[in-house]
């Protein structure tokens, strides 16, 4: 069974950045899958954050897009994210999840089991 | 953007019970709609894609249904281990985007 697993800081100061991975061991991570970042605040639904294609392209929720960046390490069979500037509203649970292209359907399959990042001084 | 509202927001059903949950889009998604489970504490589990698709070792208990704007999720034959929240969401252009959710809990 494919794991994802993410990781990085609970704690985030406001006006830092946030950084997260997503470690996909045991899976090539340049196969034929996309890679996403959705996060969910406490108590609240999930929101999109962004995709990152095989390929490279990425896609971003315009609500988020010139604080964010997702990127790939192939070499550590690794995604991750960056999130500038952050305040109190990103404090949530970050998942990591990979889309999975089924006759042109590309649905989220599998997901991270998610961490929590809080956003205080 | 495209707008996804379900509803109920929040149900309670008897064991047994089939219940059926409802995802409205704000445009024609075709059939480029999944359906989640979360349950408290934990990450979403996926369960259909293309409206009506099981995903791999979803039981058949669950269904999908729709196209276009509306779509639905049935659960079968209700379990406790089936309460939680429901989520649907859309694909077919970005962003991505998800409905409000759906709790339902056992009566």
């Amino acid at each position: 069974q494919v794991q994802l697993q993410e990781s990085g800081p609970g704690l985030v100061k406001p006006s830092e950045t946030l950084s997260l991975t997503c470690d996909i061991s045991a899976y090539s991570i340049s196969s034929t899958f996309h890679w996403a970042w959705i996060r969910q605040p406490p108590g609240k639904g999930l929101e999109w954050i962004g995709d990152i294609w095989r390929s490279g392209t990425t896609y971003y929720n315009p609500s988020l897009n010139s604080r964010v960046t997702i990127s790939v390490d192939t070499s550590k069979s690794q995604f991750s994210l960056t999130l500038r500037s952050v305040t109190a509203a990103d404090t949530a649970m970050y998942y990591c999840a990979r889309r999975l292209g089924v006759a042109g359907h590309w649905s989220f399959d599998l997901w991270g089991r998610g961490t929590l990042v809080s956003v205080s001084s | 953007d495209i707008q996804m509202t379900q509803s109920p927001s929040s149900l309670s059903a008897s064991v047994g019970d089939r219940v059926t949950i409802t995802c409205r889009a704000s445009q024609d998604i075709r059939n480029y709609l999944a359906w989640f489970q979360q349950k408290p504490g934990k990450a979403p589990k996926s369960l259909i894609y293309a409206a009506s698709s099981l995903q791999s070792g979803v039981p058949s208990k669950f269904s999908g249904s729709g196209s276009g704007t509306d779509f639905t999720l049935t659960i079968n034959n209700l379990q406790p281990e089936d309460f939680g929240t429901y989520y649907c969401q859309q694909y077919i252009s970005y962003p991505l985007t998800f409905g409000g959710g759906t709790k339902v809990e056992i009566k």
